[in-house]
Order: structure tokens, then sequence, then C-alpha cells
């Protein structure tokens, strides 16, 4: 089945500690986008990459790093620098012939302790 | 003034009713109009895709489009427990200056049984 996964589900961190959370899709999509969503606040756009080994930030890059080293995955760093970083977390993904239609995996729960 | 408003509800309507969710913007390039339901604690799951003006129609889901007025609506017929989610708006100026996906906050709707 054709799809985007992220993992883990729910991910628990301890202040000061750098984590990264996966994303993977084999819909053979060139751009790949990361958002955080917070509750009354919308999706709010991370980085996104268009295509591989390229990646630009969004509106709220402050604290994250991310890689794209294969077209399939576009994993996302929330390092020690990013001073809220408790939220859900979506990974999407669009071919770049589609208009921005983008299609979302199920997210990850991230709670700092 | 955000680029994309949206009615924050909540709303809730009986089984059966019809709903109407909507969404204003301000940028005039966006002609990509897209509608996503987000149940609970899960990932955004594209139900609607219009490029510019018109209306679209599947099965008890309606969307329409108004350039002249930069307004959008979901319409619901018939509506069921099962649609109770949060509908987000999502428009794209595709190939223009962002080439970005800019998203309303959501609106929560519960229908009754």
């Amino acid at each position: 089945d054709g799809g985007i996964t992220q993992s883990p589900k729910y991910l628990f961190r301890k202040e000061g500690q750098n984590v990264t959370l996966s994303c993977e899709q084999n819909l053979n999509h060139d751009a790949m986008y990361w958002y955080r969503q917070d509750p009354g606040q919308g999706l709010r756009l991370i980085y996104y990459s268009q295509i591989v080994n390229d990646f630009q930030k969004g509106d709220i890059a402050e604290g994250y790093s991310v890689s794209r080293e294969k077209k399939e995955s576009f994993p996302l760093t929330v390092t020690s620098a990013q001073k809220n970083p408790t939220a859900f977390y979506l990974c999407a993904s669009s071919s770049r012939t589609s208009g921005n239609e983008q299609f979302f995996g199920p997210g990850t729960r991230l709670t700092v302790l | 003034q955000k680029e994309v408003e949206q009615d924050p509800g909540p709303l809730s309507v009986p089984e059966g009713a019809i709903v109407s969710l909507n969404c204003t913007y301000s940028n005039s390039a966006f002609q990509y109009f897209m509608w996503y339901r987000q149940y609970s604690r899960k990932g955004p799951e594209l139900l609607m895709y219009t490029y510019s003006s018109g209306n679209k129609e599947d099965g008890r889901f309606t969307a329409q489009v108004d350039k002249s007025s930069k307004y959008i609506s979901l319409f619901i017929r018939d509506s069921q427990p099962s649609d109770s989610a949060t509908y987000l708006c999502a428009m794209s100026d595709y190939g223009g200056a962002t080439n970005k996906l800019i998203f309303g906050t959501g609106t929560l709707l519960a229908v009754q049984p």
C-alpha cells in the first residue's frame, strides 16, 4: 500500500535532549514537508524539501533541523534550542505536478517532560 | 490579517443536517483549494481538491470556490456522526510566489446522533 509513515507515534523527551522524528513515503513524491500543529493555531510549516539534497526553511524553522538524503525519507530533528517543542508533528508529501495537493502521515505526538 | 481565515466553530448539528464550512482568503493568486478532514489525534485526510472557481461534488460533499469574493465553502449533506472531525481549508498559488500550502485554523464539527 502506498502512503506515508511516521514513527514513533508518541515520543517523550527530557529537556536538553535532541530527538529525531522519522518520515518515510513510498508514493514516489518529490516534495516533502514538516508541520507543527498546536491547538487553535492550525498547521505551521517547519521545513520543506522539493528535491533530494535540498530543503528550505518554513515559517518556524528555529530549533529544528532536517536532511533529505533519499527521496523516500525526510527526518526531522527537534533540538534542545527549540523552546517549546511539545506539539503534534505532521509530515506530508506531494508530487511536483499535483498543484501542491499534499498527503499526510499519521503524526507524532512529542511531549517534553 | 491572516492570509486564510476560517470560522473557528465549534459547530454542533443533529444527524441528517446540512453543514456549511467556510474560509475566506486575501491572496488573489491562490488558485488551488483543498479541504482536509482530521479526526482527533490523526493526520489530515484530503477530502476535496478544486482548481480555480466553481463547484465540485463527491458523494455527500460539495466544494465551492468563489474567487471574485475570495471565499470557499464545503457543504456536507445528510451529515453523519462519523463526519465529526476538524475540517481544515488549505490553498496554494502553486508555481507562484510561495509555492506553499496555506492552512486555515480548522473548524471542529460535532454531528449529534
